[in-house]
């Protein structure tokens, strides 16, 4: 069974400054799929990023961007030049890219890290 | 405009009572699913359905049902065999026909006993 794992509950950055939230996984499977969701006081689930296993170059979406390391498991968050609305908890999630009777969709989630950005 | 809504925001529960949290979806997704947050943790997947009529169970389903007589349409029953029905729930709906989509979630509900 596939699991994630992020070992900080909680981090701090300052406004404008740079911060990254660590996320690894455990799976057996050569495709997949990776995303970091951003879930702020009002409890929706926003999608921030996503990453294709099969893609070795990491995706980046305006000041948010991944360190994906296939070998290592392990898929890190980068936000650049931090501003107050970045303040949330970050969940990292894994899904597997096959569809059929044991692998249908479903996201498997780390616990989370909640980003403190201090003005 | 498309997008999932979850009724009620807020959801009291008394004593061996049964509730039923509602999830419509208009993005015309095959894929619906559950899942339960608690405070602390990820969230946790209940039930899940890919067509009308059909569902199954997640890592936590007991003490929940669902059914999926439409397919806009997915409610979760938290039953009176649930003991800490006490959560954030959440339903996300997503294509099937092309798997690198990502989930879209509903605002939730937030459950809570009397």
């Amino acid at each position: 069974a596939q699991t994630v794992t992020q070992s900080q509950p909680e981090m701090s950055v300052q406004e404008a400054e740079t911060v990254t939230l660590s996320c690894t996984y455990d799976t057996s499977e050569s495709d997949y799929y990776l995303f970091w969701y951003k879930q702020p006081p009002s409890r929706q689930m926003i999608l921030v990023i996503r990453q294709e296993a099969y893609k070795q170059q990491n995706a980046t979406e305006n000041r948010f961007s991944v360190n994906f390391q296939k070998a290592a498991k392990s898929f890190s968050l980068k936000i650049s030049d931090s501003q107050l609305g970045d303040a949330a908890m970050y969940f990292c999630a894994y899904r597997s890219a096959s569809w059929g009777s044991s692998n249908t969709g479903k996201l498997i989630f780390g616990q989370g890290t909640t980003l403190q950005v201090k003005p | 405009d498309g997008g999932i809504t979850q009724s009620p925001k807020y959801l009291f529960r008394k004593e061996g009572q049964n509730v039923t949290l509602s999830c419509e979806q208009n993005l015309n997704h095959d894929a619906m699913y559950w899942y339960r947050q608690d405070p602390g943790q990820g969230l946790r997947l209940i039930y899940y359905s890919q067509i009308v009529n059909d569902f199954q169970k997640g890592d936590i389903a007991e003490g929940y049902s669902v059914s999926r007589e439409k397919k806009e349409s997915f409610p979760l029953t938290v039953t009176s065999a649930q003991k800490n029905p006490t959560a954030f729930y959440l339903c996300a709906t997503t294509l099937t026909r092309r798997s690198n989509q990502p989930q879209h979630f509903g605002d939730g509900t937030r459950l809570s006993i009397l």
